[in-house]
């Protein structure tokens, strides 16, 4: 069993909040991501990092922010939410060395706006 | 563009066997996975091809052409339990993975 921990797993808030998820994983793995799945939908990729102080854009990153100070940690934060942010958000990590490792993903946040 | 193509839902029976197909055009390759999704849970690993043929893992196997853009999961002796969601991916060349929608697989008893 993968050792990537996601919280809160479900989330119900109003609209202008602004929302941190977090996302731990005890691995050591360098790689680490955010997709966002709506149902019967591909994953589409939010943000990711290859290592601390490493952050990058992916499809779908212009209303959201991430850090990534410790190889652990790597919350994903919106400044404030908006319906359209109603989804699901999948972390995962992955080996760093060479480039094919598999993803571990975690449980999964899913948040409600309002 | 990049886009990975796979059936919105299939049904099998118990027992029997079933090939899932993902067709996939991506901007340069560097491996084709499969992923398991039950319902309300997270992907997990099921298989990675970046050679033309098959691997086989148990009851699941995946076949990988490179020249046809294709690949596909086979998975043998279905139990009830492999009702779930099997997601097709394909790694480009800047090994970023790009995702199907997803083939709902429904095992009927």
């Amino acid at each position: 069993e993968a050792d990537i921990y996601q919280t809160p797993r479900y989330l119900v808030i109003g609209t202008g909040k602004k929302i941190t998820l977090e996302c731990s994983q005890t691995m050591g793995h360098d790689k680490m991501y955010w997709y966002q799945q709506d149902p019967g939908m591909e994953l589409h990729l939010i943000h990711y990092s290859y290592g601390v102080n490493s952050t990058e854009k992916g499809d779908l990153s212009s209303e959201s922010t991430v850090s990534r100070i410790r190889t652990e940690h790597f919350p994903l934060t919106l400044e404030s939410a908006r319906p359209s942010h109603t989804s699901q958000y999948l972390c995962a990590s992955s080996i760093g060395e060479g480039h094919t490792g598999e993803l571990f993903f975690g449980e999964g946040s899913r948040l409600t706006v309002l | 563009g990049q886009n990975i193509d796979q059936p919105t839902e299939m049904t099998a029976t118990e027992g029997a066997i079933v090939q899932i197909n993902c067709t996939y055009q991506t901007s340069g390759f560097n491996g084709l996975f499969w992923y398991q999704q039950h319902a309300g849970e997270a992907p997990t690993f099921l298989s990675y091809n970046v050679l033309d043929g098959l691997e086989e893992k148990g009851r699941f196997s995946s076949f990988l052409s490179r020249s046809k853009g294709y690949s596909y999961l086979l998975l043998k002796e279905l139990q009830m339990k492999d009702s779930a969601s099997y997601l097709c991916a394909s790694m480009d060349s800047n090994y970023q993975l790009i995702w199907g929608a997803g083939t709902k697989l429904i095992i009927k008893p």
